[in-house]
């Protein structure tokens, strides 16, 4: 079974921190997504990467950026945290194309 | 042009009903559209797919049909448990090929016993 995990179900930092929310897979896939989800507005696409070091913006890039040194790992960055970046944050795998996503069991995240 | 359109945003039926999520997409280069389903706590997890050349998937209970010309696909559950309680996102792959997908805004079933 593929794995998605993230490092922290839950998370309270305060408004100006920079904050890392980590994933890992453990299926060798080649893209890895980072969505943010709030009620009445599905899961939004933050930054997504099809191979290491490779990241593209998503629909909702803004205050966020993502790091993919290795394969298995897919960082996403709040360089300043805000209180509008309270949320949850779900990360995905796929193996390429096509694939299904495998999705972690997210973060929820609460900027004070 | 790039969004996926879903409704209703929550849907409550008795056991045994057929609750109908309905999903309506404007870019007509589209062309893979999966349903995830999500649990309280749980990311979302695939539950069926479907692609244009096709009108209805059947994978047990739940049903995808889909209409290329109106732009709309719909997921019946038919015999509804208890247990299909949860969150059901629609979704719609770019076409660039990435495995990047567009995600509706979300229903959240609720089935009575």
């Amino acid at each position: 079974d593929v794995k998605v995990t993230q490092s922290s179900r839950y998370l309270v930092k305060r408004t100006g921190e920079k904050v890392f929310l980590e994933c890992v897979q453990d299926m060798d896939h080649e893209n890895m997504f980072w969505y943010r989800q709030d009620p009445g507005l599905g899961l939004r696409l933050i930054y997504f990467s099809y191979d290491v070091k490779m990241k593209e913006k998503g629909d909702i890039p803004e205050g966020y950026s993502v790091s993919r040194e290795k394969k298995e790992r897919f960082s996403l960055i709040l360089e300043s945290a805000s209180t509008n970046q309270t949320s949850m944050y779900l990360c995905a795998s796929s193996l390429e194309g096509r694939q299904p996503q495998h999705f972690g069991d997210g973060t929820r995240l609460s900027i004070l | 042009q790039q969004q996926v359109k879903q409704s209703p945003q929550s849907l409550i039926v008795q056991k045994g009903g057929i609750p109908i999520i309905n999903c309506a997409y404007e870019n007509t280069a589209f062309d893979y559209f999966p349903w995830y389903q999500q649990f309280p706590g749980k990311g979302p997890a695939l539950l069926i797919a479907i692609r244009p050349d096709v009108s209805e998937k059947k994978e047990g209970r739940f049903t995808i049909s889909f209409n290329k010309s109106a732009k709309q696909f719909s997921l019946h559950i038919m015999d509804s448990q208890p247990g299909d309680s949860a969150t059901y996102f629609c979704a719609a792959a770019h076409p660039s090929n990435t495995g990047k997908l567009i995600f509706g805004q979300g229903t959240t079933l609720q089935v009575k016993p």
